[in-house]
């Protein structure tokens, strides 16, 4: 049952570059959304998120999108660095709930 | 800046011995959770706890494992009788409230069982 799902497995964006990470989810009833972005060998670290009451919400270089009608998000770099390249994982929860991952899309950023 | 601590980064365990992995949460953290991730794959949901006692368990979470918070810093997994498809990274995680569902992440504890 995948309610948080990334399509794209890897993307490779030149430096300085936009990056753009898409999410899609299933679930309705999802009302948080955060972006975490996972180097090998340590733990998820957390990027940014969003409240479903938003559409958009930006922190330096991030930005998240909200397009609730599509049950679809996505996570704007903008420049992109090559210290950005990493997995970045979508997830979703409802009501502070667990957290649910997508699957992961590893971003590879080249000089 | 406060972090989650996670014990042992590896273990190597031959199937059927028991293994018990360690975190430290953040001090002032309530809501403490175990996820894992078994290579290539998402980051799967394992269990919460609060006040003392799992809130939820996902379908993985079966009467092979359990947690416990034995000493009010330690949050421990414990696998009963490990099996090869237990072979995964193990996240321990920590949030000070449920509101925004922003969980701070250790660095994992990856388990190998032959």
């Amino acid at each position: 049952d995948q309610q948080v799902k990334q399509n794209s497995p890897s993307l490779s964006v030149q430096e300085g570059r936009i990056s753009i990470l898409n999410c899609d989810y299933t679930n309705s009833m999802f009302d948080y959304f955060l972006w975490y972005k996972k180097y090998p060998a340590e733990g998820p670290t957390f990027l940014i998120s969003i409240s479903s009451i938003k559409d958009k919400n930006e922190d330096g270089r991030f930005t998240v999108f909200l397009n609730k009608s599509a049950k679809h998000l996505s996570l704007h770099i903008v420049p992109s660095q090559p210290g950005d390249s990493a997995v970045y994982f979508c997830a979703a929860s409802r009501q502070g709930d667990k957290l649910i991952f997508g699957t992961g899309t590893r971003l590879q950023v080249f000089p | 800046e406060p972090e989650v601590t996670q014990t042992p980064s590896h273990q190597v365990t031959q199937m059927g011995q028991e293994v018990i992995l360690r975190c430290v949460p953040i001090s002032n953290h309530l809501y403490f959770y175990w996820y894992r991730q078994i290579l290539g794959q998402k980051v799967e949901f394992l269990v919460s706890f609060y006040n003392n006692e799992i809130s939820e368990k996902s379908e993985i979470f079966d009467d092979q494992f359990s947690v416990e918070r034995p000493d009010g810093s330690n949050f421990t997994l414990k696998i009963r009788s490990t099996k090869l498809e237990d072979s995964a990274m193990y996240f321990c995680a920590s949030n000070v409230d449920r509101g925004t569902g922003e969980l701070f992440f250790g660095e994992g504890s990856r388990l190998t069982v032959l």
